[in-house]
């Protein structure tokens, strides 16, 4: 298996700018979480979904960011419009009940 | 609410050494504990799980166990190695948090050849 896949891994765009950020789950996984990372907060779950329907998305920031699912196998993270202070590591990770998380390999976002 | 306090935020031994990284949760109500592993400009890769009717699991030198009475874990790692280097991260999950990770700030861990 190939693992969690995200892409892109790096972004830069302009204050403004929409950014889609998008991530493909381990087949077989029916939980999907998209996580922030950043020196200062650390990792912060900012929503997760169960069999393609999002559970509990408190984590998200603003009504600015939105996250889909329409499938089983692929998922996104919407930002729009972007601001300097989105700017982190982003991380998708997917699992089964009860097992591990696995983790991608993030998409480094910076929002000038 | 749970919350999960990783102690010390910073180590550095050398290397050859055994080492001791420590977890705390407040609320014992646990599903299980895991130990993660991130690697500068990396993803988290899982180390252990421990489910709470566990005491402890092992995987080569790593060695995880878990306390609930007294909301604690730790992450052993016996004969350290200059690729040890990376932060180890606790994480909780519990049931009335629909299982969702409750992550500790970290570790940053050196290991100096």
């Amino acid at each position: 298996d190939a693992g969690v896949i995200q892409s892109p891994r790096h972004e830069v765009t302009e204050m403004g700018q929409e950014v889609t950020l998008r991530c493909k789950p381990i087949s077989g996984h029916d939980y999907l979480f998209w996580y922030r990372q950043t020196m200062m907060r650390g990792l912060e779950l900012l929503i997760y979904f169960n069999n393609n329907v999002p559970i509990d998305d408190s984590g998200m920031p603003e009504d600015r960011f939105s996250a889909k699912m329409p499938n089983a196998s692929f998922s996104t993270l919407k930002i729009q419009p972007s601001e300097p202070r989105d700017s982190a590591v982003y991380f998708c990770a997917s699992t089964g009940l009860g097992e591990t998380q696995y983790f991608g390999p993030g998409t480094r976002l910076l929002v000038l | 609410k749970q919350e999960v306090t990783q102690i010390p935020a910073a180590l550095s031994v050398p290397e050859g050494e055994n080492l001791v990284l420590n977890c705390s949760f407040t609320d014992s109500a646990i599903y299980n504990l895991q130990w993660f592993r991130q690697d500068p400009g990396k993803g988290l890769t899982s180390l252990l799980l421990i489910q709470s009717s566990q005491r402890e699991q092992t995987s080569g030198r790593l060695n995880a166990s878990l306390d609930k009475s007294s909301g604690r874990s730790t992450l052993y790692i016996a004969a350290s190695q200059p690729g040890d280097s990376a932060t180890y991260l606790c994480a909780v999950s519990s049931w009335d948090s629909n299982y969702q990770l409750i992550w500790g700030a970290g570790t940053k861990l050196i290991i100096k050849p």
